[in-house]
């Protein structure tokens, strides 16, 4: 398996626009996380889906950040509008449940709202 | 509820010398461990784990971790620290119950001192 992939690696928008970050788990996982990491704040979990139906996302700071799982293979987090203080790595990560293998993480993808 | 507490957020080793990273939890069920490592840019990667087997988890790159229930511990250590260990290193629980959701620390950033 290829792993978690994440795209793009690296984005720079313009304050304002919408971003949408794309993320495919690992075949056969059934849980999905969407994490945040800064230099201020750490690895922050924004929200998570089971069997691609969002169980929790108290983690998302506001309603500009919106986050879908259409399918089992495909998951997005969407900004908009997005700011300044958007900037920073997010990663996506999946498992499978209860085997306490831990989470796989995908190389994430930078952010820069300028 | 489950917590996990990394003691020092950045520690500094020269390189032969003996690597101890600290990570205490607190878990009102027996506990899943996880201990993750992130190179510069980039994710985060498996580096061992405990699921109620053995008590002393063996992982790569040399490192191994003691799952001690009488202290709450999950230390990380290696016995001689090589360059290739600068990174930042996150201790995680969880218990692979029904929401598989696991507790991150804040991170332990490790430099390796020629």
């Amino acid at each position: 398996d290829a792993g978690v992939i994440q795209s793009p690696r690296h984005e720079v928008t313009e304050m304002g626009q919408e971003v949408t970050l794309r993320c495919k788990p690992i075949s056969g996982h059934d849980y999905l996380f969407w994490y945040r990491q800064t230099m201020m704040r750490g690895l922050e979990l924004l929200i998570y889906f089971n069997n691609n139906v969002p169980i929790d996302d108290s983690g998302m700071p506001e309603d500009r950040f919106s986050a879908k799982m259409p399918n089992a293979s495909f998951s997005t987090l969407k900004i908009q509008p997005s700011e300044p203080r958007d900037s920073a790595v997010y990663f996506c990560a999946s498992s499978l449940a209860g085997q306490g293998d831990g989470y796989t993480f995908g190389s994430g993808t930078r952010l820069t709202v300028v | 509820a489950q917590s996990v507490t990394q003691l020092g957020s950045h520690v500094s080793v020269s390189e032969g010398a003996l690597v101890l990273l600290r990570c205490n939890y607190s878990s009102s069920v027996p506990p899943y461990l996880f201990w993750y490592v992130q190179y510069p840019n980039q994710g985060l990667q498996l580096l061992l784990k405990y699921t109620s087997a053995a008590t002393l988890v063996k992982g790569i790159n040399g490192f191994e971790a003691e799952f001690k229930k009488s202290e709450t511990s999950f230390h990380l250590t290696k016995p001689s620290a090589h360059m290739s260990d600068a990174a930042e290193y996150f201790c995680a629980v969880g218990h692979g119950g029904a929401t598989n959701k696991l507790i991150f620390g804040t991170g332990t950033l490790l430099a390796v001192q020629p």
